[in-house]
């Protein structure tokens, strides 16, 4: 069966990076996008870019840009994200999801990474 | 940038149908999403391309898109259906998400 497995919660301080990986088992890692979605507490979604591990192609919004890294290992069918230079407002529960391409629906979701970012 | 907007709340007596609906520019001419998300869990696809229901998604689920507006209809609601919910689009290859509806059964 389908499975995203994501690493555990982290704290960080701000100005800090924070790295959250997604193990993915199942099926094909190479055939499915992997997006990454992210919710503050008590807030709702906001999608934050994706990769396609087939070509390493990565897009990320305005909004991270520069902040974030998408990576992915097709050895450990993994895919990472890293996020640098933390805010108190990057606080939140940060979600990897399956798509079949670049613009699909998120048929599998892992079951989130909660970080907090603390001084 | 594109904008989805759903109502904070929507209430339904149990066995009773639900609406939810979502509204943007032509939201018509896009195709719409829908995740449930219960307390504690990751989204769950309920709906997608307007009006298809993955495997495992009971009946009761449907959908529409028409003009500014999509709508998720829940009929003969159960209390396991109360959730938040959340419709989604894609606009130049960026995933945007409505603000979420909290379904609530009583």
């Amino acid at each position: 069966q389908v499975q995203l497995e994501q690493s555990g919660a982290e704290v960080k301080k701000p100005g800090a990076s924070v790295t959250v990986s997604c193990k993915a088992s199942g099926y094909t890692f190479t055939d499915y996008y992997i997006h990454w979605v992210r919710q503050a507490p008590g807030q709702g979604l906001e999608w934050m870019g994706r990769i396609n591990p087939k070509i390493y192609g990565t897009y990320s919004t305005q909004r991270f840009q520069g902040r974030v890294t998408m990576t992915s290992d097709t050895s450990v069918t993994t895919a990472y994200l890293e996020l640098s230079g933390l805010r108190s407002d990057d606080t939140a529960i940060y979600y990897c999801a399956r798509a079949e391409t670049e613009s699909n629906d998120f048929d599998y979701w892992g079951q989130g990474t909660l970080v907090t970012v603390s001084s | 940038s594109y904008e989805l907007s759903q109502p904070p709340s929507v209430s339904v007596s149990p066995g009773q149908t639900a609406s939810i609906p979502c509204s943007g520019n032509n939201l018509g001419k896009k195709y719409s999403s829908w995740y449930q998300q219960k307390p504690g869990q990751s989204p769950v696809l309920v709906m997608y391309e307007d009006n298809k229901r993955p495997s495992g998604i009971p009946a009761r689920f449907s959908g529409s898109n028409s003009g500014n507006i999509a709508t998720l209809t829940i009929g003969g609601t159960q209390p396991m259906d109360e959730a938040d919910y959340y419709c989604q689009v894609w606009d130049n290859n960026i995933a945007v998400f409505g603000g979420g509806t909290k379904l609530t059964v009583l």
